[in-house]
C-alpha cells in the first residue's frame, strides 16, 4: 500500500518568515495530494491540494509544488503569521473505487510573533 | 450547511470494555472515513464506508468494526478494548471529490 513520509515533524519560524514542509510517497499510481490544516483542538481542514498533471499549484501565501519522477510534494508558506501555528498534514492518494487518502505524520508548525 | 458531527465528544472506558462511536456526515455526502490520531502518528486509516457498504479497512485488528446505516450515519465499535486504543478518532465524509470534511472527533480514553 501507499505510504508517506513527511518531514520535518516540528517547525518553528519567526512572524514573516517562510516555511516549507516537505514529503514524499511510495504509490506511483497516487494522482491526488492535499494538504490538511489542524488547529490546536480542531478538525482537520483542507487548505490545498494538486493533481499530478499540474507542478504546482498556488492559493494567495500557500502554494504546493510537486515532482513525480522523484515522487515527493512540498508545502510553502511565505509571510507566516501568528494564525499559520497548527499542524499540517500531507496525503497522497489513487484515483478510482479505491479512493483512500494516506496521511503524513503531520507537521507541528509554530510561527513566533 | 451543518459539518460531520461525531458523539460522544469524549468517552472513558476501562479495559476490556466496548465502546460505539458516532458520526453523522454532512448532508449528501455517501461516503464516510474512520481514522485513528493517535499522538505522534499521524492519521491512520481504520474504515470507509459507501452506500451502505464496507468498501475498504486498514491495518487494525477485527475487533475495530463499524457499519454504515441507510441515512449514511455511521457508527465505529471497538471491542475489547486496550490502553492503546486511547486516541482521538475523527469520521470524514465526502461525495463524488475526494476532498475529506472531517468532524471533531472523539477522544477515547482507555484506562
Amino acid at each position: 500500500g501507499e505510504n508517506v513520509e513527511q518531514h520535518p515533524s516540528t517547525l518553528s519560524v519567526q512572524e514573516g518568515d517562510s516555511a516549507v514542509i516537505k514529503c514524499t510517497y511510495s504509490d506511483s499510481a497516487s494522482n491526488y495530494f492535499p494538504w490538511y490544516k489542524q488547529e490546536l483542538g480542531k478538525r482537520p481542514q483542507l487548505i490545498i491540494d494538486i493533481r499530478s498533471n499540474v507542478g504546482e499549484k498556488k492559493d494567495q501565501r500557500i502554494a504546493v509544488t510537486l515532482n513525480k519522477t522523484a515522487k515527493h510534494f512540498s508545502l510553502h508558506i511565505t509571510e507566516t503569521q501568528p494564525e499559520d501555528s497548527a499542524v499540517y498534514f500531507c496525503a497522497a492518494s489513487t484515483s478510482g473505487g479505491s479512493y483512500i487518502p494516506t496521511f503524513g505524520r503531520g507537521t507541528s508548525l509554530i510561527v513566533h510573533p | 450547511e451543518a459539518g460531520v458531527t461525531q458523539s460522544p465528544t469524549h468517552l472513558i472506558k476501562t479495559r476490556g470494555q466496548q465502546a460505539t462511536l458516532r458520526c453523522s456526515p454532512i448532508s449528501g455526502h455517501t461516503s464516510v472515513y474512520w481514522y485513528q490520531q493517535a499522538l505522534g502518528l499521524g492519521l491512520q486509516f481504520l474504515l470507509w464506508y459507501d452506500e451502505g457498504e464496507e468498501r475498504n479497512r486498514g491495518n487494525f485488528p477485527p475487533r475495530f468494526s463499524g457499519r454504515q446505516f441507510p441515512n449514511y450515519s455511521s457508527e465505529l465499535n471497538v471491542n475489547a478494548l486496550e490502553l492503546e486504543d486511547s486516541a482521538l478518532y475523527l469520521c470524514a465524509s465526502s461525495f463524488e471529490t475526494r476532498q475529506l470534511f472531517f468532524g471533531s472527533g472523539t477522544q477515547l480514553s482507555v484506562l
